[in-house]
């Protein structure tokens, strides 16, 4: 197992396009997370899911943003109508266990996204 | 509610000790973490406390927690070019066990 693993790297585009990021947990890993960060702040929390259950969503994941884990493996995060404000590294992290607790989470690489 | 705060910046020079200092609020805190974040790279978790403990060690990094006065420091001992990065100060609660909530990090510059 290579961690966790997000696609693409990096993402341009037009403001008003769709688009979507994939993650790819650590396999045994049930928990799987979606945070932004942008300059100079720490991540902020927008979703998790355990196992295919979203079980919560940030107030900052507005309508146009939706997220999928359909069969409790990878995980997809779409925005749509995307707006400048949306540009932001995107990261995904995943973690084992019914609770954060002590495990921490494992974070990928994350998503650039630039919105011009 | 959860708020976790950080000074922005520190620069210490090599061979030198860095303490990166954090206050938070929610005082239902449960695990406290130190995250690292190298440029271009997503966050690496360094250590943990939990939040009964008053102290922890691991080889460089020790961990200081004052429950009282809401403050955790990290201290690296004999700071390396190779800790250059972003330190973030992170939570998980008994209102947030679900999920971490991290503060702003510190940007530890090393000078050589």
């Amino acid at each position: 197992d290579t961690g966790v693993s997000q696609d693409p790297r990096h993402k341009i585009t037009k403001r008003g396009q769709n688009v979507t990021f994939r993650c790819d947990p650590i396999s045994e890993h049930n928990r799987l997370y979606w945070y932004r960060q942008t300059l100079g702040q720490g991540p902020e929390f927008l979703t998790y899911f355990q196992n295919e259950a979203q079980l919560e969503k940030s107030r900052l994941l507005s309508d146009r943003f939706s997220a999928e884990r359909p069969k409790g493996s990878f995980s997809t995060l779409e925005i749509q109508r995307t707006e400048q404000g949306d540009s932001a590294m995107y990261l995904c992290a995943s973690s084992t266990g019914h609770r954060v607790g002590n495990y921490g989470y494992t974070f990928g690489s994350g998503t650039r996204l630039t919105v011009v | 509610g959860e708020d976790v705060e950080q000074s922005l910046f520190l620069s210490v020079r090599e061979g030198d000790s860095s303490v990166i200092n954090c206050t938070y609020t929610d005082s239902s805190s449960t695990y406290l973490y130190w995250y690292k974040q190298e440029p271009g790279a997503g966050l690496q978790l360094l250590t943990y406390i939990f939040s009964n403990m008053d102290m922890k060690q691991d080889q460089r990094l020790t961990v200081l927690l004052n429950k009282k006065d809401k403050h955790l420091s990290l201290r690296i001992a004999d700071t390396q070019t190779g800790d250059s990065a972003i330190y973030f100060c992170a939570e998980t609660t008994k209102t947030s066990y679900d999920k971490v909530i991290f503060g702003p990090g510190t940007s530890l510059s090393v000078i050589p």
